[in-house]
Order: structure tokens, then sequence, then C-alpha cells
């Protein structure tokens, strides 16, 4: 049963245009959320995170956006660049602390220049 | 900083042959974990140290698997008579004792069981 869900495998998008990826979550316990990005060969990187008690948390060219009520979260990326090109995991939580995450299977975002 | 090192970055071993990884944290972090990748999923939780205290591990940790963290310092992740099962990506990561702090990951451990 996977509590996480990216149900888009890959995305490809235009340098300088926006990329939105998307996540479902099933475990109304979770409360906190998370989006890694991963390279080839390394670790995931942290990117940004969001607590439940949120709707909107914005870093840089990067949003996440939470709607609760549909367990759903997405990463907005604006402008697009193609050092973007990434695998990006969504992750989630609960109770409070991240150090247990269940992750989604990632989506592999291409920016063609 | 100079981020959560892994050794080795790969380990071809036999079936049944036993294997030991190591991870070395980010020098002031006190919490250590390992995940597990493997082919076309995500990260999958096995285990969490706050110091050397190992508080938690998942089911996914069979009895063929010991991670330790001695003097709250470094970690080494073994598995006993190792299994096809086994391989995939090992990784772990670190963070400080503070809640909603970012996990920092390693490159990970790459293991092939043949």
């Amino acid at each position: 049963d996977q509590q996480v869900k990216q149900n888009s495998p890959s995305l490809s998008v235009q340098e300088g245009r926006i990329s939105i990826l998307n996540c479902d979550y099933t475990n109304s316990m979770f409360d906190y959320f998370l989006w890694y990005k991963k390279y080839p060969a390394e670790g995931p990187t942290f990117l940004i995170s969001i607590s439940s008690i949120k709707d909107k948390n914005e870093d840089g060219r990067f949003t996440v956006f939470l709607n609760k009520s549909a367990k759903h979260l997405s990463l907005h990326i604006v402008p697009s660049q193609p050092g973007d090109s990434a695998v990006y995991f969504c992750a989630a939580s609960s109770g409070g602390s991240n150090y247990k995450l269940t992750f989604g299977k990632g989506t592999l975002l291409t920016v063609n220049p | 900083d100079t981020g959560v090192s892994q050794d080795p970055r790969h380990k071809i071993t036999k079936r049944g042959q036993n294997v030991t990884f190591r991870c070395d944290p980010i020098s002031e972090h006190n919490r250590l974990y390992w995940y597990r990748q493997t082919l076309g999923q995500g990260p999958e939780f096995l285990t969490y140290f706050q110091n050397e205290a190992q508080l938690e591990k998942s089911r996914l940790l069979s009895d063929r698997f010991s991670a330790e963290r001695p003097k709250g310092s470094f970690s080494t992740l073994e598995i006993q008579r190792t299994e096809q099962g086994d391989s995939a990506m090992y990784l772990c990561a670190s963070s400080v004792g503070i809640l909603s702090s970012p996990l920092h990951f390693g490159n990970g451990t790459r293991l092939t069981v043949t």
C-alpha cells in the first residue's frame, strides 16, 4: 500500500517555463511534507518543506502548495532551468518529526534548453 | 561542512556472504538514519539513531541486518548471509536534533548480490 504517490514518472518542460510536480498521499496522520531532489549517483538533497498548518511555502524559485482536504501537494519551479533536471521525490512524515520519511517513487524532471 | 560520507560506494558480493557498510555523518549532527532504495522506488526507512541509541527499526530490517553507532559518531550497517533481494542502494543520512530539521543524505552504497 503506497501511502505517498507520484503518479507522473516523468515531466519535460522548456527552460524558463513553470514546472509543476504533483504528489498525493493517503495517510491522514501525515503532517509534514518535504521535497528532495536527486541527481544520478548522488544522494537526495533537501529542497523545501511544508507543515500541515500552512498551505504554501516559498523559497526562491521553489514553492510548495498543500491541499489537506484533497491530500495533495505540488512543487512549482519558476522559472525552470536546465540544472533543475533531476528526479524529485515527495516525502511525508507524522508526529511533527521528519526522521521517518515515507517517500514517493519520484518524478524525473527534464528541463530542455 | 564535508557532508555525509559513505564507504564503500559500491559492493559486489556473493549470496551468503556478510557485508558491512560505514557512514560518517556531518560532525555536529546527533541523529543518524539508514534508508534503502531499490530500483524504481523511493528510499525506505530502515533505522534511526539519536547519539548512540538506536531508537527505531523498520520491519524491513530483518534479523540478518544489524546497525550500530558506537560513541554516537560513525555508524555501521551489517548484512549477514546476504540474499539477492538485498541488492539495493543503502543511504545514510544525518540531522541535528531539532524537530523538522532536514535530513542530509550521503551518496549511498550500492550493493549487488550475485
